[in-house]
């Protein structure tokens, strides 16, 4: 079946724009979360969705970056005013629900964004 | 917050060798710990996970084990081949079932990823 997508694959923006980054989630998963891969480095976790609402928002690097979900489906990630640091592997992942099982994150193939 | 530590950074091995990645994490109560492989330009993919109530899990090649006293937990991978090779990443996530849920819609989740081994496996 289908995966997690997100678009665009690549973005390419000019510092001191806005970005937004979409998520599709694999139909029916509950959690959505969004992480960030800067070059060679791990996973940092920004923040995660339970339905609509995100009962965890710590791990958004300032108050440029924003996300929201929609219809317990769809996510955006925002940042404002983008910054040469924001550069960056965009990933979202997706769980489906129930802990008994469904903790496993399916992750989508990323947006890569180059701030110039 | 939490913090996962992940040692080595990188790690090259002989085929047919075994390899062994350890995490810390400092969370008590991180309950369940995840191991996802990611292979160069693509998506990082679950391979075996563990929660806190088991010791050690075994899926063919692969194992991991976990001791919650000392709060590390290591993945094991024997007979390496060349298509083991990529980057590793553990992580420690808390599980909370929101109890106000009626519906097994899933619990509040801490995550927290080590930073990566990039794993090379020498034919």
């Amino acid at each position: 079946g289908a995966g997690v997508s997100q678009s665009p694959s690549n973005k390419v923006t000019e510092k001191g724009k806005d970005v937004e980054l979409r998520c599709d989630p694999i139909s029916g998963h509950t959690a959505l979360y969004w992480y960030r891969q800067s070059l060679g480095q791990g996973l940092e976790f920004l923040i995660y969705f339970q339905g609509n609402s995100a009962p965890d928002k710590s791990g958004l690097p300032s108050d440029r970056f924003s996300a929201e979900r929609t219809g317990g489906s769809v996510s955006t990630l925002t940042i404002q005013r983008t910054q040469q640091e924001d550069s960056a592997v965009y990933l979202c992942a997706s769980s489906p629900p129930g802990l008994a099982g469904g903790v496993e994150q399916y992750f989508g193939p990323g947006t890569r964004l180059t701030v110039t | 917050g939490e913090n996962v530590e992940q040692h080595p950074s990188t790690l090259s091995v002989q085929e047919g060798d075994s390899a062994v990645i350890k995490c810390t994490y400092s969370d008590s109560a991180s309950n369940y710990f995840p191991w996802y492989k990611q292979e160069l330009g693509k998506r990082p993919q679950l391979i075996i996970d563990i929660r806190s109530n088991v010791g050690e899990k075994k899926d063919q090649r692969i194992a991991v084990t976990l001791n919650k006293t000392a709060k590390h937990f290591s993945l094991h991978i024997t007979e390496t081949q060349p298509e083991d090779s990529a980057v590793y990443f553990c992580a420690a996530i808390r599980l909370q079932a929101q109890l106000w849920s009626r519906s097994n819609s899933g619990g509040y989740q801490k995550v927290t990823f080590g930073i990566g081994t990039k794993l090379q496996v020498i034919p």
